[in-house]
């Protein structure tokens, strides 16, 4: 497997704009996270999927942002308007929902709202 | 609530010092614990775990033991090397909460030659 992969790597917008982050988990994992790294808030979880079902959103800063898992092979993250503030890097991991397993990260994606 | 406590970085050592790096949890249940590693550039890597009181997980020459009585998964390694310096994560896991984990703060390790 090659792991969780994440795209873009880095992405830089206008503030404003509209900004989607892409998640691809590893086969057969069933529970999904979304992680936001600053280094004022350090590793912060935004939301968490289950069998695609969304368990626990609280969080999801504001209303502008939205996450989707559409199947178990894929999820988004979407910043809509984006403002410079939420400039940080955006890390996606995914698990089995076993006992005690161990979860694993993307490479993250980078994101810069000038 | 669930929380993890480390101690606060950056850390700064010579290659073959002894590391410690202490971290301490709240946890409304029993937890499994963990430590990732952070690569300059990457994405967190699982070091080591323990899933039950006294265990004791190792790799690559770095231990933490799972202290139920002080509630602490303390890091050690009796020599670092410079390849060490990334930034070390401690975490806990409930299994009723779909393997969320939750982090400390971080801790940041440089190794000088």
């Amino acid at each position: 497997d090659a792991g969780v992969i994440q795209s873009p790597r880095h992405e830089v917008t206008e503030m404003g704009q509209e900004v989607t982050l892409r998640c691809k988990p590893i086969s057969g994992h069933n529970s999904l996270f979304w992680y936001r790294q600053t280094m004022m808030r350090g590793l912060e979880l935004l939301i968490y999927f289950n069998n695609n079902v969304p368990i626990d959103d609280s969080g999801m800063p504001e209303d502008r942002f939205s996450a989707k898992m559409p199947n178990a092979s894929f999820s988004t993250l979407k910043i809509q308007p984006s403002e410079p503030r939420d400039s940080a890097v955006y890390f996606c991991a995914s698990t089995s929902r076993e006992v005690n397993t161990e979860a694993f990260f993307g490479q993250g994606t980078r994101l810069t709202v000038v | 609530g669930d929380s993890v406590t480390q101690m606060e970085g950056p850390v700064t050592l010579s290659e073959e010092a002894f590391l410690t790096i202490n971290c301490t949890y709240t946890a409304t249940g029993y937890p499994s614990l963990f430590w990732y590693v952070q690569y300059p550039g990457e994405g967190l890597q699982l070091l080591l775990k323990a899933t039950k009181a006294d265990d004791k997980g190792s790799n690559k020459g770095f231990e933490a033991t799972y202290r139920k009585e002080t509630t602490s998964f303390h890091l050690e390694k009796g020599s670092v090397q410079v390849s060490d310096s990334a930034v070390y994560f401690c975490a806990l896991s409930l299994y009723n909460q779909g393997g969320k984990l939750i982090f400390g703060q971080g801790t940041e390790l440089s190794v000088k030659p």
